[in-house]
Order: C-alpha cells, then structure tokens, then sequence
C-alpha cells in the first residue's frame, strides 16, 4: 500500500541554519504530496503542496519539489527562525485529498 | 481553505463516562469528514471517514460501538468517545474535504484526558 517515510527527529538547528527534511513515498499512480505543519497544542496546517512531478511547492519560505524520478518530497528553508520549531509532516494523496496517508512526523527545535 | 473548528478544545473526564466532541465546517460544505487520533509524538493516526448522511467506515482495529460517529450535515460531524478509559485519552483531530477539494482542512484538535 501506499506509504511515507520521513527522517526521524529531532532536528536542533541554530536560527538562520538550512533546513532539509527528507521525505520519500511509495504510491501507485501520481499521488499529490503535501508538507504540513503543527505547532505545540494545535491541529494540523497545509504548509505546501504539489500535485504532479517537478512541480515546487512553495509558502513562508519554506520549499519541496517532487520527484517523480527519486519518489522524493524533501523540505527545505534557507533560513530558519525560532517561531518554525514545530513537527512537520509529509503526506500523500491519491484521491484528490480524501484518504491521506502521514509520516512520522519530524520535530524541528530551532535555537535563538 | 475552509474553517473548521471543533468543540471543546480540552476536555477531562472521569473514567465511565461518554465525551462528545464536535467538529463544524464553518464555510465549507464537507461533504466527506475525517477523524484522526494523535499520540504523544507520534503521527496522526486515521479512525474512520464519514460521508454525510452515511454511516462511518472505520480503520481496522478502530472500535466503532466505542468511538461513535455521526456526520448529520454538510457542516457537522460528532464523535462520541463512550464509557471512556484513560488509554483513551489523546489528541483526536478532525478534518473535511468535499467535492472540488484536492486536499483535507483539519481542525484545531481536541485533548482528552480521561482520568
């Protein structure tokens, strides 16, 4: 079936570092794939999304582009800030957003 | 994106008891609603999908006679956590998407804690 993987955290980074989190997915067909984000005590925000191959998704200055070629979604932020510590999660769909499957989840812890 | 919010945010109950929790589409007409259970530091884990108007379908493994679901209107969905248990206790998020969405809109989350 398919499924998402997601590097493992924590991730500690010191503000104004770059950002990757790496995702990877297994699907049939050509899954939309999403990147969303939930900070201490909150549900889940879209933060980007892409819906067919090279497309880049893009929000906040926050970027992933899929890859078809390596069944790839990783994140990535040029520079990161304090307020971005949050968990982030990689999503596929396959149904236009009406069965979503998660990763783990990655926690981002930033430093001042 | 659409609104959702759901009701209460946070809620403590004794153990025995039944909790409902609300999850309303402000603007959005769901057609289809999700919900989701959250534990500590893991990901969200899907319990069942609702189509308004129908009965739930539940994930395996996910209770339906404990965990009820109602999906009465395009605004409206309700999940009934009956004669709670601490191991109930958790995050139970909701979601919505409808016809013309290509993605879910999530609520905010409700925490159980069952004591």
């Amino acid at each position: 079936g398919d499924s998402v993987t997601q590097m493992e955290g924590p991730v500690t980074l010191s503000e104004e570092a770059f950002l990757t989190i790496n995702c990877t997915y297994t699907a049939t067909g050509y899954p939309s794939l999403f990147w969303y984000v939930q900070y201490p005590g909150e549900g889940l925000q879209l933060l980007l999304k892409a819906t067919k191959a090279d497309d880049k998704g893009s929000n906040k200055g926050f970027e992933a582009t899929y890859r078809k070629e390596t069944t790839s979604f990783h994140l990535e932020k040029g520079s990161v800030q304090v307020s971005d510590s949050a968990v982030y999660f990689c999503a596929l769909s396959n149904t236009g957003g009406f069965k979503t499957i998660f990763g783990a989840g990655t926690r981002l812890f930033v430093k001042a | 994106g659409a609104v959702v919010s759901q009701h209460p945010s946070r809620v403590i109950c004794k153990s025995g008891t039944s909790v409902k929790i609300e999850c309303r589409s402000l603007d959005f007409q769901a057609t289809t609603m999700f919900w989701y259970r959250q534990f500590p530091k893991k990901s969200l884990m899907l319990m069942a999908t609702s189509n308004e108007g129908s009965k739930a379908t539940y994930e395996q493994g996910v209770e339906k006679d404990k965990f009820l679901i109602n999906h009465a209107s395009l605004t409206l969905s309700t999940l009934t956590v009956t004669s709670a248990h601490p191991e109930d206790s958790s995050f139970y998020i909701c979601s919505v998407s409808g016809i013309g969405a290509n993605e879910q809109f999530f609520g905010p989350g409700t925490r159980l804690t069952v004591l």
